[in-house]
This record gives structure tokens, C-alpha cells and sequence, in this order.
């Protein structure tokens, strides 16, 4: 158990429809950062927020956005969601704000299945 | 810019050894390893962050070659327990201090 918490753990849901990904980092931590995870793909960094400001961004979509709390908890937002979104989305923590720095701890992830 | 790892796949019989590799295609800051059961989140290996260092845990080590660009997973009398995916994450210098992962090298170990 790496001490990071991801909620819900399935969800299924239909094209052209919005859902909210929700991650809770390890105490301590003030990184959090969004991977996707496709089927034989590896992981896509999405977006990184360090103690609520936004840090680092990847190839993430217009259609999906992201906010980290003054709790330090993270939410991921996608919406207008297409067949090709389905993959399990991963949230990792970490204590520094560099996100080579040091090690990352990763959540059970969220499957997403666009139907 | 996304690390070439390999190979792509490699099956060994246990207690066999195995190298992974990972290269870039720019200058390194940290090369990160972790590795994946399937169904289950990425678990950190080691980091190494200089040049010339070298990481050992358990029977599983790691090198950074600077000047090469790239680092090596070193995997030592395989057990049952260390299939998975590897994957390598960089972080590139003068870059976005993000981490960059490969898109992974399939382990498969068979008794």
C-alpha cells in the first residue's frame, strides 16, 4: 500500500459524458501528478500540481482539466468524453516539487471505460 | 521527449539474468525505475541521479551513464517474483522537471 488513495476504482460511463477522478496523496506529500495508461502503452504524464499551483503539464487535452486542494487532494476532471479516453488513470504523490527529484508513489489507478 | 527502452520483451527461466536498458535522446537529469504487475500501480525501484552511479536493491541494480544518455536495469538469478513491466522515467536537463516514462519492457519469468 503505497499510501495513496483513488477514487472511484471502475468507472463506466458513455460517450459525450463528464466525470471526476478524485486522488489523495500521502501524508506529507505536496506533489500530485496525473498519468493515463492505455493498453500496451506506457504511462502519459498528464498534469503535476505542487501545494495547489499548477507545476508541470504534459500532453493533457483541452477537454480534461485538473485542481489540487489546500487539503492537498486532487481532482481530475474529463469531459466530452470520447471512446479513446477508456484507459486506467493514475495519481502519484510525492514530497518534492521536481518531479525527477525523487521517488513517486502511485495509487491503485481508476479504470475508465467509455462505452 | 519519451526514453527507447529495451528490449520490448524478454522471458527467462528463473535464476537467469536479464539487462534492460533505457536511452535518451537528451541530456539526463534523474532516471527513475519502477516496475508494474499487471492490474497493479507502478512500484518505485531506484533513482539515480549522477552520473556514474549505481543502485543496487536486492538482486536488481541500476546504472546512469551520463555521457551516453542512458541507464541499465540488472536483473541477477531472476525469481518468479520480478515479472512485470519495467519501465524507465527521465527527466530531461533544461527541460520541464517533468518525468518522462518509456513505454516499457515486458519481464516474463518462468520456473
Amino acid at each position: 500500500d503505497s499510501g495513496v488513495t483513488q477514487t472511484p476504482k471502475h468507472l463506466i460511463t458513455a460517450t459525450g459524458q463528464r466525470v471526476t477522478l478524485r486522488c489523495s496523496p500521502r501524508s506529507g506529500d505536496l506533489s500530485v501528478y496525473w498519468y493515463q495508461q492505455s493498453l500496451d502503452q506506457g504511462l502519459q504524464f498528464l498534469i503535476q500540481y505542487y501545494n495547489g499551483e499548477e507545476r508541470a503539464k504534459g500532453n493533457i487535452l483541452e477537454r480534461f482539466s485538473a485542481q489540487q486542494f489546500p487539503d492537498l487532494h486532487s481532482e481530475l476532471n474529463l469531459s466530452s468524453l470520447e471512446l479513446g479516453d477508456s484507459a486506467l488513470y493514475f495519481c502519484a504523490s510525492s514530497v518534492a516539487w521536481r518531479g525527477g527529484y525523487n521517488e513517486q508513489f502511485f495509487g491503485p489507478g481508476t479504470r475508465l471505460t467509455v462505452l | 521527449q519519451q526514453p527507447v527502452q529495451s528490449p520490448q520483451a524478454v522471458i527467462l527461466r528463473e535464476g537467469e539474468d536479464a539487462v534492460i536498458n533505457c536511452s535518451s535522446s537528451k541530456a539526463l537529469y534523474s532516471v527513475h525505475w519502477y516496475r508494474q504487475k499487471h492490474g497493479e500501480a507502478p512500484v518505485f525501484l531506484m533513482i539515480l541521479l549522477k552520473g556514474g552511479e549505481q543502485k543496487g536493491h536486492e538482486k536488481i541494480s541500476a546504472s546512469f551513464n551520463e555521457k551516453k544518455q542512458q541507464s541499465s536495469l540488472y536483473l541477477t538469478a531472476s525469481q518468479l517474483s520480478y515479472s512485470g513491466t519495467y519501465f524507465c522515467g527521465t527527466e530531461m536537463r533544461g527541460g520541464s522537471e517533468k518525468l518522462v516514462f518509456g513505454k516499457g519492457t515486458k519481464l516474463t519469468v518462468n520456473p
